[in-house]
């Protein structure tokens, strides 16, 4: 059964302090890696998509990574504003239907 | 912004009502995805429509059911509310298999 897990479940860091957030994910087959962010009571917003193993997106202060079991959002030198839910999904190439399976998150707040 | 919108974006009803939520997707896009996410939760996939056809559905009762129309927008309706229903009902559309964006979420809150 496909699943993805993110640790940690909710970070805190200080203005400037890089860091790391993780998805492990299991999928018969990966048809892509998705990250958004979501702030409180919103819809997700799309941050990127990764396909491959070895694939980098970058978009500003995030990055994003992928191996063939997990990926990898790293923040570099975080503002207040960075603070959001990030949330990490799958979708499996089996089957009709180009569903997102998500995590629960990993809740960032960063301090000023 | 996405250009997917929803309605409406609060919404109070009590237990064994129904309810409509409406979604409209993004031009250019054909296919509609629902999800459901409970507080503190990944939202959960509900089902999907592409070009006014059912294309997949998650492990949700058959009292959650949806349509699509020409115009590529679409309906949940949800009979026989229970209070677990209370939840960020979010529409999603796409291009096929592409990257889905979502909308803004419709809160619901059952009594």
């Amino acid at each position: 059964e496909d699943q993805v897990t993110q640790s940690p479940e909710a970070l805190r860091l200080q203005e400037g302090e890089s860091s790391s957030l993780n998805c492990s994910y299991t999928v018969s087959g990966l048809r892509g890696l998705f990250w958004y962010r979501q702030d409180p009571g919103k819809g997700p917003e799309f941050l990127f998509t990764l396909y491959s193993a070895g694939e980098e997106k970058e978009k500003e202060r995030l990055k994003a990574t992928l191996t063939k079991k997990e990926s990898f959002l790293h923040i570099t030198a975080p503002k207040p504003e960075d603070s959001a839910t990030y949330l990490c999904a799958v979708q499996d190439t089996g089957g009709a239907t180009n569903k997102l399976i998500f995590g629960t998150g990993t809740l960032l707040a960063v301090q000023p | 912004e996405t250009g997917v919108t929803q309605s409406p974006t609060h919404l109070i009803k009590t237990r064994g009502q129904q309810v409509t939520l409406r979604c409209s997707s993004q031009s250019g896009h054909n296919t509609v995805s629902w999800y459901q996410q409970a507080l503190g939760q990944g939202p959960q996939f509900i089902f999907q429509y592409y070009r006014e056809e059912e294309n997949g559905r998650g492990n949700f009762p058959p009292r959650f059911s949806g349509l699509q129309f020409p115009n590529y927008s679409s309906e949940l309706n949800v009979n026989a509310l229970e209070l677990d229903d209370s939840a960020l009902y979010l529409c999603a559309s796409s291009r096929g298999a592409e990257t889905q964006y979502f909308g803004p979420g419709t809160r619901l809150l059952v009594l």
